[in-house]
C-alpha cells in the first residue's frame, strides 16, 4: 500500500489532454514540494516535474504540475504516443522521515 | 554528462549479503545527498536509504531498517549500499539517485543493478 495515492492507469488518444492525480496527507504532499517521475519501458526512472510545476530541462512544456492542499496532479497536453509509460509522483514525508512513491500510473496512448 | 553506475547485484541465497556500488562522475559528488530506491518485478517504485552529502545523517523505511545500511567515500565519488538478512522480498532493481535540495527530488538516476534473492 503506497502512502501516495495515484489511480493505477490513465489513457488517451494522440493529441488529447490527460491528467493524473496524486493523493497525500498533511507530513508529506501538504507541507513538502511533489515531484513526478516518468518511466519508459524497461528504462530507469527520470525527473519529469520537481517542486510541484518546474520542468527540468528538456522535458516539452506539453507536461505541467499543479499543487493543492493535499493533493497534485499531473496533466500532459497533445499526447504523443512517446508518452506511454509510468508516471511516479513522490515527496519527502516529515513524519515517516523518508521519501515516499505513489503507486505509479500506467499511462495508454490509444 | 552527470553519470551514476551502479554495480554489485547478483543472486544470493535468503540470509546472505550483498554489497552494492554507485560510481558517479560529472558533478561534485560531495555537494549532494544521495537516494536508493528498489522496484521489484512489476511493481512500483520503494525508497530503500538516504544519506547527506556528507554522510553524517541517514534515512531507512522500517521495511530495511536494521538490515541495510547506507554509507560514501567522497574521496571515490561512489556510494554504497549493504545489504544484509536479505529476503525473497528484497528481490528487486536498485537504483542511486543524486537528490536536490528537497530530499523528495531525484533528479538523476544510475540504470540500476538486479539483485536477486533466492529461497
Amino acid at each position: 500500500q503506497s502512502v501516495l495515492t495515484q489511480p493505477p492507469s490513465a489513457s488517451g488518444t494522440p493529441g488529447q489532454r490527460v491528467t493524473i492525480s496524486c493523493s497525500g496527507s498533511s507530513s508529506n504532499i501538504g507541507r513538502k514540494t511533489v515531484n513526478w517521475y516518468q518511466q519508459l519501458p524497461g528504462t530507469a526512472p527520470k525527473l519529469l516535474m520537481f517542486t510541484n510545476d518546474q520542468r527540468p530541462s528538456g522535458v516539452p512544456d506539453r507536461f505541467s504540475g499543479s499543487k493543492s492542499g493535499t493533493s497534485a496532479s499531473l496533466a500532459i497536453s497533445g499526447l504523443q504516443s512517446e508518452d506511454e509509460a509510468d508516471y511516479y509522483c513522490a515527496a519527502w514525508d516529515d513524519s515517516l522521515n523518508g521519501m515516499v512513491f505513489g503507486g505509479g500510473t500506467k499511462l495508454t496512448v490509444l | 554528462q552527470v553519470q551514476l553506475v551502479e554495480s554489485g547485484g547478483g543472486v544470493v541465497q535468503s540470509g546472505g549479503s550483498l554489497r552494492l556500488s554507485c560510481v558517479v562522475s560529472g558533478f561534485t559528488f560531495s555537494s549532494y545527498g544521495m537516494h536508493w530506491v528498489r522496484q521489484a518485478p512489476g511493481k512500483g517504485l520503494e525508497w530503500v536509504a538516504f544519506i547527506w552529502y556528507d554522510g553524517s545523517n541517514k534515512y531507512y523505511p522500517d521495511s530495511v531498517k536494521g538490515r541495510f545500511t547506507i554509507s560514501r567515500d567522497n574521496s571515490k565519488n561512489t556510494l554504497y549500499l549493504q545489504l544484509n538478512s536479505l529476503r525473497v522480498e528484497d528481490t528487486a532493481v536498485y537504483y542511486c539517485a543524486r537528490v536536490m535540495s528537497d530530499w523528495g527530488t531525484a533528479s538523476d538516476w544510475g540504470q540500476g543493478a538486479l539483485v536477486t534473492v533466492s529461497s
